[in-house]
């Protein structure tokens, strides 16, 4: 079935390091990615959707300059948190949607981002 | 805008039946998804059902959807501890549109 795979599962930095989080299809062509991110018992917050050659639609709230998208290739799509801090400390979960458009989403593994 | 909703917990017994629901607001859902996360894990897909269906059936899992009432369920047949987990319900309205989820259920399964 279909793959998404997202890299790294984990991440533990100092503060004001930027961080860079990989998410690949890879089995499939997705034209169209998304980036979630996940506090502690909580639901799936979308965050950004990411277009493969154009730039990223964020959702309202979300700083696009804190939160770099770049969608270069039908199956990579990257999430750079820019000058990180603890209150970014989160789960970060991608999902990709089939060029086809009639599939379901499929949702890599996650990374977890812990900023000290 | 669109919401989902769902209750927060769910505890049974092994072997028992599982009934987890949820409702949404945006009448023009045209798939629905149940999702599975274990702790520290990413997200499953379960199984999803399109609008136009009532019901689907998938080995021990049965959805149920109820479009007037738009209602969705989810029934996990004879219970395992494996599958204590957090579920979550989701809807897409359009083709490209990103998935909007409830806050999930959290399945406690005792033995």
């Amino acid at each position: 079935g279909a793959v998404v795979s997202q890299h790294p599962s984990w991440v533990i930095c100092k503060s004001g390091t930027s961080v860079k989080i990989e998410c690949r299809s890879l089995d499939f062509q997705a034209t169209t990615m998304f980036w979630y991110r996940q506090f502690p018992k909580q639901s799936l917050m979308l965050m950004a959707t990411s277009n493969e050659g154009s730039k990223a639609t964020y959702e309202q709230g979300v700083e696009k300059d804190k939160f770099l998208i770049n969608h270069a290739s039908l199956t990579l799509s990257t999430l750079t948190v820019t000058s990180a801090h603890p209150e970014d400390s989160s789960f970060y979960i991608c999902s990709a949607r089939d060029r086809s458009g009639n599939q379901p989403q499929h949702f890599g593994d996650g990374t977890r981002l812990s900023i000290l | 805008g669109e919401d989902v909703e769902q209750s927060l917990f769910l505890s049974v017994r092994e072997g028992d039946s599982s009934v987890i629901n949820c409702t949404y607001t945006d009448s023009s859902s045209t798939y629905l998804y149940w999702y599975k996360q274990e702790p520290g894990a990413g997200l499953q897909l379960l199984t999803y059902i399109f609008s136009n269906m009532d019901m689907k059936q998938d080995q021990r899992l049965t959805v149920l959807l109820n479009k007037k009432d738009k209602h969705l369920s989810l029934r996990i047949a004879d219970t395992q501890t494996g599958d204590s987990a957090i579920y979550f319900c989701a809807e897409r309205a359009w083709e490209g549109t990103a998935l909007i989820f409830g806050k999930g259920t959290t399945l406690s399964v005792s033995s």
